[in-house]
């Protein structure tokens, strides 16, 4: 099984839908990232968080939200979704307890299409 | 704020022909550097990381990079590339200073191996 786990892998919508998009991890990990792929763009971190009670805004953060449901489990939500957040994403984990280097540890991303 | 710049958006090569991945970076702080690679319908993983010590690190499949402080460049090689090398390959850096934290992407180099 997976370290990192995201469903759905798919998921196909309408614009205006809310869209949940999940993550669980069974690293041990403490800090757990969501970040968004366009082609050419690399990656972009949308919401990072610490531990459980501790949610920061990445760099793209508008039109989302988060929630830290335990340490093991992350999710996006896209309250209403637009087109232009068609992409794919990616959630992330890190293990910062010790020296941290940053060394991230992905899932097999979840591809969003909003029609 | 740091950066990073992969040079090269698409590298076609031939299978047994050697390859570089070029990435330069800038930041005002000491960093982490990382190259990920993504193969198709999967997540990224690390491919290989320098930390400190030997500026030029190795990865198990044979490739390797190697750290430039006066260039501020972090340049991928691998001297015989195989049909399974084609894949995405992603540059990163991350703020030494945070514990690693904050990954910053480069918009990634799409490497083509051809028979």
């Amino acid at each position: 099984d997976a370290d990192v786990t995201q469903t759905p892998r798919n998921r196909i919508t309408k614009t205006g839908k809310r869209i949940m998009l999940e993550c669980s991890q069974t690293k041990g990990h403490d800090r757990m990232y969501w970040y968004r792929q366009d082609p050419g763009l690399g990656l972009r971190l949308i919401y990072y968080s610490f531990d459980v009670k501790d949610i920061n805004k990445g760099e793209i953060s508008d039109g989302y939200s988060v929630s830290r449901q335990a340490q093991a489990k992350f999710s996006l939500s896209l309250e209403s979704a637009i087109p232009n957040q068609t992409a794919l994403y990616f959630c992330a984990t890190s293990d910062h307890r010790g020296l941290g280097t940053g060394e991230l540890f992905f899932g097999e991303g979840s591809r969003l299409t909003v029609l | 704020a740091q950066s990073v710049t992969q040079l090269d958006s698409q590298v076609p090569v031939f299978e047994e022909a050697p390859v570089e991945l070029r990435c330069n970076y800038s930041s005002s702080v000491s960093v982490y550097l990382f190259w990920y690679v993504q193969y198709p319908n999967q997540g990224l993983q690390l491919l290989l990381k320098y930390l400190s010590g030997s500026t030029l690190v190795e990865s198990i499949n044979g490739f390797e990079a190697e750290f430039n402080k006066s260039q501020t460049s972090f340049h991928l090689r691998k001297p015989s590339v195989h049909i399974s090398d084609t894949a995405e390959y992603f540059c990163a850096v991350s703020d030494k200073g945070t514990g690693g934290f904050k990954t910053i992407f480069g918009a990634g180099t799409r490497l083509f191996v051809k028979a």
